[in-house]
């Protein structure tokens, strides 16, 4: 167990719909990283927030926002969804934002759109 | 562009043995090598790191190489278990930019 609470496990909805993705990182983590995994591929960086603030930004669409609560829980917001977002969405923590450290995922979202 | 590449989408390797899986970058200002493992239905786990200044780092049965001129980094499990059964990721990162970029995986068959 990794610590790090994601939910819902599973989601299914339709194209066009939005949908909130929810993270809990591991207990003194203030790093919160949000992660796309499409199909046999490798993981693709969304974005990352730092005791509240954003940090860094991937290639994170327009249609998808995030945000990192006081208590440090994240969301991960996508809106207007195409069948194409279909894909595991990891959420990871760590103690700092620092380049190198390890991070701890979650079991991760697995998003399907019909 | 992929940054980082792992060329071998599996490998089967005979318990007891040398597992190796290899991964290769083209970013000479990744400061950080990280190597994970997953399980089908659960998230990534980090099994070792390194730095680049250095080109060997060891805990317990994994071993990770780093050859910074090749471009190329190596994870060494010995001996193989069946529990080691998994894809196995590199990642990269450097100090300008606290992104990871992601190998697309290794999936690693320890044969009994």
């Amino acid at each position: 167990d990794s610590g790090v609470t994601q939910t819902p496990k599973h989601l299914i909805t339709a194209t066009g719909q939005r949908v909130t993705l929810r993270c809990s990182p591991r207990s003194g983590d203030l790093s919160v990283y949000w992660y796309q995994q499409s199909l046999d591929q490798g993981l693709q960086f969304l974005i990352q927030y730092y005791n509240g603030e954003e940090r860094a930004k991937g290639n994170i669409l327009e249609r998808f926002s995030a945000q990192q609560f006081p208590d440090l829980h994240s969301e991960l917001n996508l809106s207007s969804l195409e069948l194409g977002d279909s894909a595991l969405y990891f959420c990871a923590s760590s103690p700092t934002a620092g380049a190198g450290q390890p991070q701890h995922f979650g079991d991760g979202t697995r998003l399907s759109i019909l | 562009d992929q940054q980082v590449k792992q060329n071998s989408p599996s490998l089967s390797v005979q318990e007891g043995r040398i597992s190796i899986l290899n991964c290769d970058y083209t970013n000479s200002m990744f400061d950080y090598f990280l190597w994970y493992k997953k399980y089908p239905a659960e998230g990534p786990t980090f099994l070792i790191s390194i730095s680049s200044i250095k080109d060997k780092n060891e805990d317990g049965r994994f071993t990770v190489f780093l050859n910074k001129s090749a471009k190329h980094l190596s994870l060494h499990i010995v001996p193989s278990q069946p529990g080691d059964s998994a894809v196995y990721f590199c990642a990269a990162s450097s100090d300008s930019n606290y992104q990871l970029i992601w190998g697309a995986g290794t999936k690693l068959i320890i044969k009994p």
